[in-house]
């Protein structure tokens, strides 16, 4: 099982780039990397994921070395209400279902 | 449907009572799972459905006892729990399929033993 390591927490202004950056050196070849926004007492949100190189939605971007051993969340012109806590989890689809393990997170504070 | 939904939304019960918490989702998804959050920290994974059978069983206590009904449906039986035992319990669903993949989480019950 791929373990994850993320700073356990980050601070920004409203209207800067943030970057999250996770660690997963033990990444297997059919691992994809998903990145989760937690809001306080409410289930994990799907942000995006990747396998390689870059990807991009409306709302961040997430950028892939070419060894896969780490990741980077990408949000653009962050704003108070994405103060939250970002979860990088790693892993694929199984047949008997993921188990798949929460690393600390990353508790993103934004401030005006 | 891109949703799981979770029921009830708060719940508080007592140390001798038996209650469930249900989980619903309509997107195909053959794995479903059970995680507990405590206050500040991530989720932590209980139980693991895969088509309708207890794959995964994170030696969780018996006084949680789990049940998958039907591909859409997941319980979570509670009896005789314990004050430690509150927390914001989910429910999440996935594809087993290759390819790609993720989690969809429901919004939580928050649960208060009293």
């Amino acid at each position: 099982l791929a373990k994850t390591t993320q700073p356990v927490s980050m601070d920004s202004y409203e209207g800067q780039e943030v970057n999250i950056t996770c660690s997963h050196n033990n990444i297997a070849t059919n691992d994809y990397i998903t990145w989760y926004q937690q809001f306080p007492s409410q289930g994990p949100r799907f942000i995006i994921q990747g396998y390689k190189t870059k990807v991009t939605n409306e709302v961040a971007s997430l950028f892939i070395p070419a060894d896969r051993k780490s990741s980077t969340l990408s949000l653009p012109r962050v704003s108070l209400s994405d103060t939250a806590v970002y979860y990088c989890l790693v892993g694929a689809p199984k047949g008997g279902g993921n188990k798949l393990t929460f690393g600390t997170g990353t508790q993103l504070k934004v401030e005006l | 449907d891109t949703e799981v939904t979770q029921t009830p939304k708060h719940l508080v019960m007592g140390m001798t009572n038996k209650k469930s918490l249900k989980c619903e989702q309509h997107m195909g998804h053959r794995a479903m799972y059970w995680y507990k959050q405590k206050a500040k920290k991530p989720p932590e994974l209980m139980f693991v459905y895969s088509y309708e059978k207890l794959s995964i069983n994170e030696s969780v206590p018996s006084r949680f006892s789990p049940e998958c009904p039907n591909s859409s449906l997941l319980n979570l039986h509670l009896h005789a729990l314990q004050p430690e035992d509150s927390a914001l319990y989910l429910c999440a669903s996935s594809q087993v399929r290759q390819g790609a993949w993720g989690y969809t989480f429901g919004s939580g019950t928050r649960l208060t033993v009293v």
